[in-house]
C-alpha cells in the first residue's frame, strides 16, 4: 500500500549543529506535509509542500519538495533545544493522511 | 492550545470492555480524521468524517466505529478491547474545503491503557 518512509529514525545532535531528516515515497506524492511533535504532546502541522522542486523555509527551518515529487526533506539550521521532538512528513491520498514513522531528534545542550 | 478537545484525557479499562472517545473540532471545522499512535505503530490514520458523513477509512478494525454529530462533535468507539488496543488516540480537525491537504489541527489525545 501506500507508504512514505523517513530517515534516520533517532537523531542525536550537538546544539548549534545542523539537522536534516528525509521522507521517501516510492510513488508520485500529490503533496507532502510535515508536523512536528514534542514529547508528550499533540503533532502540531507545519507546512505543505504542493510543487515540484517546491522549497519554503520558516526561520531556521527550510522545507524541500523533491523535483520527482517523490521525496522531500526538513532541513535545521543551528538546532536549540526547542527543536526537540518528533518530525514527521504526511501524504495525503483519496481523503486519507498516511504519516511516516518519523524522525526522532534529541538535542544535547 | 490548538482549539480541539478530547475526553477523557486517560482511560484504564479490561480486556473485552467498550469504550466511547470524543472530540469536539474547532469551531467552524467541518472535517474530523481519527489517528492511533503506539510505539510500534506510529500514528495510523483510522477514519475521516466530512460534515456528518464518512470520508474515508484507513487502518480501523471492524471492532472500532465512529460517527460525526450534526453539531460536529465526533465518537470513536472501541469494542471488545484487546490489550494491543492500548495507545494514544488523536483526534485532528480542518476547515475549509474537507479535504486532508487542509490544515489539520490536533488535539491533545486521550490515552487508553487495557489491563
Amino acid at each position: 500500500g501506500q507508504q512514505v518512509m523517513q530517515i534516520p529514525q533517532y537523531q542525536h545532535v550537538q546544539e548549534g549543529e545542523d539537522f536534516t531528516t528525509y521522507c521517501n515515497s516510492s510513488t508520485t506524492l500529490s503533496n507532502i506535509q510535515w508536523y512536528k511533535q514534542r514529547p508528550g504532546g499533540h503533532p502540531v502541522f507545519l507546512i505543505q509542500l504542493v510543487k515540484s522542486g517546491e522549497v519554503k523555509k520558516q526561520k531556521r527551518l527550510t522545507f524541500q519538495f523533491g523535483e520527482a515529487k517523490k521525496n522531500s526533506s526538513l532541513h535545521i539550521t543551528a538546532t536549540q533545544t526547542t527543536d526537540v521532538g518528533t518530525y514527521f512528513c504526511a501524504q495525503t491520498s483519496y481523503d486519507k493522511v498516511i504519516f511516516g514513522p518519523g524522525t526522532s531528534l534529541s538535542v544535547i545542550p | 492550545d490548538s482549539g480541539v478537545t478530547q475526553t477523557p484525557k486517560h482511560l484504564i479499562t479490561a480486556t473485552g470492555q467498550r469504550v466511547t472517545l470524543r472530540c469536539s473540532p474547532r469551531s467552524g471545522d467541518l472535517s474530523v480524521y481519527w489517528y492511533q499512535q503506539s510505539l510500534d505503530q506510529g500514528l495510523q490514520f483510522l477514519i475521516h468524517y466530512y460534515n456528518g458523513e464518512e470520508r474515508a477509512k484507513g487502518n480501523i478494525l471492524e471492532r472500532f466505529s465512529a460517527q460525526q454529530f450534526p453539531d460536529l462533535h465526533s465518537e470513536l468507539n472501541l469494542s471488545s478491547l484487546e490489550l494491543g488496543d492500548s495507545a494514544l488516540y488523536f483526534c485532528a480537525s480542518s476547515g475549509l474545503s474537507g479535504g486532508p491537504t487542509d490544515t489539520q489541527y490536533f488535539g491533545p489525545g486521550t490515552r487508553l491503557t487495557v489491563l
